[in-house]
Protein backbone atom coordinates (compact mmCIF):
# COMPACT_ATOMS: atom_id res chain seq x y z
CA UNK A 1 0.00 0.00 0.00
CA UNK A 2 0.87 3.85 -0.04
CA UNK A 3 3.53 4.92 2.59
CA UNK A 4 5.33 7.83 3.54
CA UNK A 5 8.84 7.99 5.24
CA UNK A 6 10.06 11.72 6.71
CA UNK A 7 12.68 12.16 8.38
CA UNK A 8 12.99 11.54 12.33
CA UNK A 9 13.16 14.91 14.62
CA UNK A 10 13.29 17.16 16.50
CA UNK A 11 14.95 19.24 14.16
CA UNK A 12 16.87 22.25 15.65
CA UNK A 13 18.10 25.33 13.78
CA UNK A 14 19.24 28.99 14.79
CA UNK A 15 16.61 31.39 13.13
CA UNK A 16 17.56 32.24 9.06
CA UNK A 17 19.16 29.06 8.73
CA UNK A 18 18.61 26.76 5.74
CA UNK A 19 15.91 23.92 6.39
CA UNK A 20 15.73 20.48 4.78
CA UNK A 21 12.86 18.00 5.78
CA UNK A 22 13.18 15.23 3.81
CA UNK A 23 10.35 12.92 2.49
CA UNK A 24 9.99 10.44 0.12
CA UNK A 25 7.11 8.05 -0.26
CA UNK A 26 6.05 4.14 -2.15
CA UNK A 27 2.78 4.29 -4.30
CA UNK A 28 1.53 3.19 -7.30
CA UNK A 29 0.55 5.27 -10.51
CA UNK A 30 0.75 9.33 -9.92
CA UNK A 31 -0.08 10.70 -6.53
CA UNK A 32 -0.33 13.92 -5.23
CA UNK A 33 1.63 15.15 -2.76
CA UNK A 34 1.35 17.63 -0.07
CA UNK A 35 2.91 19.22 3.20
CA UNK A 36 0.71 20.05 6.09
CA UNK A 37 2.16 21.91 9.14
CA UNK A 38 0.55 21.93 12.92
CA UNK A 39 1.02 24.09 15.20
CA UNK A 40 1.15 23.62 19.10
CA UNK A 41 -2.63 22.79 20.04
CA UNK A 42 -4.25 23.77 16.56
CA UNK A 43 -5.10 21.67 13.65
CA UNK A 44 -2.95 20.55 10.36
CA UNK A 45 -3.40 23.32 7.98
CA UNK A 46 -2.13 22.82 4.25
CA UNK A 47 1.40 24.70 3.94
CA UNK A 48 1.91 23.70 -0.28
CA UNK A 49 1.16 20.79 -2.23
CA UNK A 50 2.22 19.13 -5.96
CA UNK A 51 -0.13 17.50 -8.36
CA UNK A 52 1.71 16.03 -11.00
CA UNK A 53 5.58 15.07 -11.06
CA UNK A 54 8.16 17.95 -11.55
CA UNK A 55 5.51 20.27 -9.86
CA UNK A 56 7.21 22.85 -7.35
CA UNK A 57 4.50 23.77 -4.40
CA UNK A 58 5.11 27.02 -2.33
CA UNK A 59 4.15 28.95 0.09
CA UNK A 60 5.21 31.12 2.74
CA UNK A 61 8.98 31.05 1.54
CA UNK A 62 8.98 26.53 1.64
CA UNK A 63 8.91 25.04 -1.52
CA UNK A 64 8.76 21.64 -2.58
CA UNK A 65 9.59 19.66 -6.02
CA UNK A 66 7.40 16.38 -6.71
CA UNK A 67 11.01 14.54 -7.88
CA UNK A 68 9.19 11.05 -9.27
CA UNK A 69 12.60 9.50 -10.70
CA UNK A 70 13.84 9.64 -6.69
CA UNK A 71 10.29 9.72 -5.24
CA UNK A 72 10.80 12.44 -3.04
CA UNK A 73 9.11 15.90 -1.79
CA UNK A 74 11.44 17.27 0.30
CA UNK A 75 10.53 20.67 2.14
CA UNK A 76 12.77 23.55 1.68
CA UNK A 77 13.43 26.69 3.20
CA UNK A 78 15.99 29.21 2.68
CA UNK A 79 15.96 31.34 6.36
CA UNK A 80 13.92 30.29 9.10
CA UNK A 81 12.07 32.26 11.48
CA UNK A 82 11.26 31.23 15.52
CA UNK A 83 7.28 31.20 14.32
CA UNK A 84 8.26 28.41 12.34
CA UNK A 85 8.71 26.45 15.08
CA UNK A 86 6.02 23.43 14.57
CA UNK A 87 5.49 19.93 13.35
CA UNK A 88 5.50 19.15 9.72
CA UNK A 89 3.89 16.04 7.98
CA UNK A 90 4.33 15.04 4.78
CA UNK A 91 1.02 13.37 2.97
CA UNK A 92 0.81 11.62 0.06
CA UNK A 93 -3.24 11.17 -2.01
CA UNK A 94 -3.27 8.34 -4.39
CA UNK A 95 -3.69 8.34 -7.76
CA UNK A 96 -7.47 8.30 -8.30
CA UNK A 97 -7.10 5.55 -11.42
CA UNK A 98 -6.36 3.16 -8.51
CA UNK A 99 -9.01 3.90 -6.84
CA UNK A 100 -6.80 6.06 -3.56
CA UNK A 101 -7.62 9.90 -5.25
CA UNK A 102 -10.11 10.45 -1.78
CA UNK A 103 -7.13 9.39 1.27
CA UNK A 104 -4.63 11.36 2.48
CA UNK A 105 -1.82 8.81 3.75
CA UNK A 106 0.65 10.85 6.49
CA UNK A 107 4.11 10.51 7.41
CA UNK A 108 4.83 10.72 11.08
CA UNK A 109 5.68 13.85 11.44
CA UNK A 110 8.99 16.47 12.17
CA UNK A 111 9.55 18.46 14.66
CA UNK A 112 10.84 21.85 14.05
CA UNK A 113 12.32 24.30 16.88
CA UNK A 114 13.85 27.39 15.76
CA UNK A 115 16.12 29.17 18.26
CA UNK A 116 17.40 32.61 18.37
CA UNK B 1 -12.74 32.74 6.55
CA UNK B 2 -14.47 29.78 6.00
CA UNK B 3 -12.88 26.99 8.94
CA UNK B 4 -14.01 23.81 10.42
CA UNK B 5 -15.27 23.99 13.83
CA UNK B 6 -15.25 20.91 16.17
CA UNK B 7 -16.83 20.37 19.52
CA UNK B 8 -16.12 19.70 22.74
CA UNK B 9 -12.52 21.01 22.16
CA UNK B 10 -11.38 18.85 24.99
CA UNK B 11 -12.95 16.20 26.82
CA UNK B 12 -12.37 14.14 29.87
CA UNK B 13 -14.18 10.92 30.52
CA UNK B 14 -14.20 7.79 32.56
CA UNK B 15 -13.93 4.44 31.42
CA UNK B 16 -17.13 3.18 29.74
CA UNK B 17 -18.86 6.44 29.35
CA UNK B 18 -20.05 7.35 25.77
CA UNK B 19 -18.80 10.31 24.07
CA UNK B 20 -19.88 12.38 21.16
CA UNK B 21 -17.89 14.60 18.98
CA UNK B 22 -19.30 17.30 16.74
CA UNK B 23 -17.86 18.56 13.43
CA UNK B 24 -19.22 21.40 11.43
CA UNK B 25 -17.53 21.06 7.68
CA UNK B 26 -16.36 23.96 5.64
CA UNK B 27 -20.08 25.28 4.13
CA UNK B 28 -20.32 23.71 0.27
CA UNK B 29 -17.79 20.99 1.05
CA UNK B 30 -19.20 17.51 0.17
CA UNK B 31 -16.47 15.34 2.35
CA UNK B 32 -15.61 14.78 5.98
CA UNK B 33 -12.79 12.62 7.13
CA UNK B 34 -12.36 11.56 11.00
CA UNK B 35 -8.63 11.06 11.94
CA UNK B 36 -7.23 9.96 15.37
CA UNK B 37 -3.42 11.43 16.70
CA UNK B 38 -1.84 9.68 18.89
CA UNK B 39 2.09 10.31 19.69
CA UNK B 40 2.68 5.94 18.88
CA UNK B 41 0.46 5.81 16.43
CA UNK B 42 0.55 9.21 14.20
CA UNK B 43 -2.49 10.32 12.19
CA UNK B 44 -4.96 7.25 11.41
CA UNK B 45 -7.95 7.90 8.80
CA UNK B 46 -10.80 6.47 11.11
CA UNK B 47 -13.52 7.23 8.42
CA UNK B 48 -14.78 9.22 5.73
CA UNK B 49 -17.93 10.43 4.19
CA UNK B 50 -18.99 12.13 0.86
CA UNK B 51 -22.29 13.56 0.00
CA UNK B 52 -23.14 12.67 3.37
CA UNK B 53 -22.79 8.50 2.47
CA UNK B 54 -20.11 6.77 4.56
CA UNK B 55 -17.45 5.54 2.08
CA UNK B 56 -14.93 4.14 3.90
CA UNK B 57 -14.31 3.11 7.84
CA UNK B 58 -12.31 0.59 7.55
CA UNK B 59 -9.82 2.28 10.17
CA UNK B 60 -12.50 2.62 13.01
CA UNK B 61 -12.90 -0.23 15.87
CA UNK B 62 -16.95 -1.32 14.58
CA UNK B 63 -17.69 -2.52 18.05
CA UNK B 64 -17.04 0.79 19.96
CA UNK B 65 -17.21 3.35 17.26
CA UNK B 66 -19.35 5.02 14.86
CA UNK B 67 -19.25 8.21 12.40
CA UNK B 68 -23.09 9.57 11.15
CA UNK B 69 -23.74 12.74 8.93
CA UNK B 70 -26.95 13.71 10.16
CA UNK B 71 -27.42 16.68 7.97
CA UNK B 72 -24.91 18.21 5.17
CA UNK B 73 -23.45 20.87 8.02
CA UNK B 74 -23.03 18.24 11.22
CA UNK B 75 -20.54 14.94 11.27
CA UNK B 76 -20.34 12.95 14.65
CA UNK B 77 -18.00 10.50 16.05
CA UNK B 78 -19.47 8.50 19.21
CA UNK B 79 -17.70 6.17 21.19
CA UNK B 80 -19.40 3.75 23.77
CA UNK B 81 -18.44 2.41 26.05
CA UNK B 82 -14.85 4.55 25.87
CA UNK B 83 -11.77 3.28 27.47
CA UNK B 84 -8.23 4.58 28.15
CA UNK B 85 -6.65 3.51 24.78
CA UNK B 86 -9.29 5.74 23.05
CA UNK B 87 -7.14 8.84 24.89
CA UNK B 88 -6.06 10.91 21.71
CA UNK B 89 -6.94 13.75 19.61
CA UNK B 90 -9.58 13.72 16.83
CA UNK B 91 -9.74 15.40 14.02
CA UNK B 92 -12.21 16.84 11.49
CA UNK B 93 -11.51 17.53 7.49
CA UNK B 94 -13.65 18.55 5.31
CA UNK B 95 -13.04 19.04 1.34
CA UNK B 96 -14.55 19.71 -2.07
CA UNK B 97 -14.63 16.31 -3.24
CA UNK B 98 -14.24 15.69 -6.83
CA UNK B 99 -12.62 13.71 -9.73
CA UNK B 100 -9.15 14.75 -8.48
CA UNK B 101 -7.39 14.71 -5.23
CA UNK B 102 -8.42 17.18 -2.94
CA UNK B 103 -7.56 19.44 -0.41
CA UNK B 104 -7.83 18.66 3.14
CA UNK B 105 -8.98 21.21 5.55
CA UNK B 106 -8.71 20.12 9.31
CA UNK B 107 -10.31 21.26 12.78
CA UNK B 108 -8.90 22.49 15.51
CA UNK B 109 -9.12 18.87 16.81
CA UNK B 110 -11.05 17.30 19.95
CA UNK B 111 -8.63 16.47 22.82
CA UNK B 112 -10.27 12.86 24.48
CA UNK B 113 -8.66 11.41 27.79
CA UNK B 114 -10.35 8.49 29.16
CA UNK B 115 -9.34 8.08 32.70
Amino acid sequence: GDSVTQMEGPVTLSEEAFLTINCTYTATGYPSLFWYVQYPGEGLQLLLKATKADDKGSNKGFEATYRKETTSFHLEKGSVQVSDSAVYFCALSGDILTGGGNKLTFGTGTQLKVEL
Amino acid sequence: DARVTQTPRHKVTEMGQEVTMRCQPILGHNTVFWYRQTMMQGLELLAYFRNRAPLDDSGMPKDRFSAEMPDATLATLKIQPSEPRDSAVYFCASGLGTATQETQYFGPGTRLLVL
